[in-house]
């Protein structure tokens, strides 16, 4: 079955640490998407890519970083720089060729700081 | 910047009842709104997906209508049963490729 896979469910960071979340799509979509779910907030756009090689940072892109060399992986690295990384992690992908498709969405990462 | 409110926050109601969700955006020129489900500890599910130039979109039970000039959706959910608790999340797509959340509905419903 096609679709969105994140890995690890559950992870943590030490200080100082950088942490590295996959997140693979057989959906052969055109758009990744990372976002950050905290308690009682909506869903905040970390980073987005369109197409292999470009992505743009949303708007909490401080202390996190992204590639996407393969258009299946769009990883996500927490770096130290980031000072409050624990929440719930979600990547999305959708096609952009056709306007009106649905966003989908992996099961997210946890992560939390030891 | 487009921005999106969902209310009420939280929601409690014996099982059965027929119930509506609200979510409001503040900027019209959207693609499509989407309408997801989030269980606990999980990511979203899709539920119904309403094209700009469309007023609602129907799955099962479910009904959503989208008023965009007026900058507002409602989920309509008949009938509901214990296994419809969930949060609720409404998403709007605009122009430049991007999605806007709000925060979400948390639905409880009591047996």
């Amino acid at each position: 079955d096609g679709g969105i896979t994140q890995s690890p469910k559950y992870l943590f960071r030490k200080e100082g640490q950088n942490v590295t979340l996959s997140c693979e799509q057989n959906l052969n979509h055109d758009a990744m998407y990372w976002y950050r779910q905290d308690p009682g907030q909506g869903l905040r756009l970390i980073y987005y890519s369109q197409i292999v090689n470009d992505f743009q940072k949303g708007d909490i892109a401080e202390g996190y970083s992204v590639s996407r060399e393969k258009k299946e992986s769009f990883p996500l690295t927490v770096t130290s720089a980031q000072k409050n990384p624990t929440a719930f992690y979600l990547c999305a992908s959708s096609i952009l060729t056709v306007l009106n498709q649905p966003q989908h969405f992996g099961d997210g990462t946890r992560l939390s700081i030891l | 910047k487009q921005e999106v409110t969902q209310i009420p926050a939280a929601l409690s109601v014996p099982e059965g009842e027929n119930l509506v969700l609200n979510c409001s955006f503040t900027d019209s020129a959207i693609y499509n709104l989407q309408w997801f489900r989030q269980d606990p500890g999980k990511g979203l599910t899709s539920l119904l997906l309403i094209q700009s130039s469309q007023r609602e979109q129907t799955s099962g039970r479910l009904n959503a209508s989208l008023d965009k000039s007026s900058g507002r959706s409602t989920l309509y959910i008949a009938a509901s049963q214990p296994g419809d608790s969930a949060t609720y999340l409404c998403a709007v797509k605009d122009t430049g490729n991007q999605f806007y959340f709000g925060t979400g509905t948390s639905l409880t419903v009591i047996p």
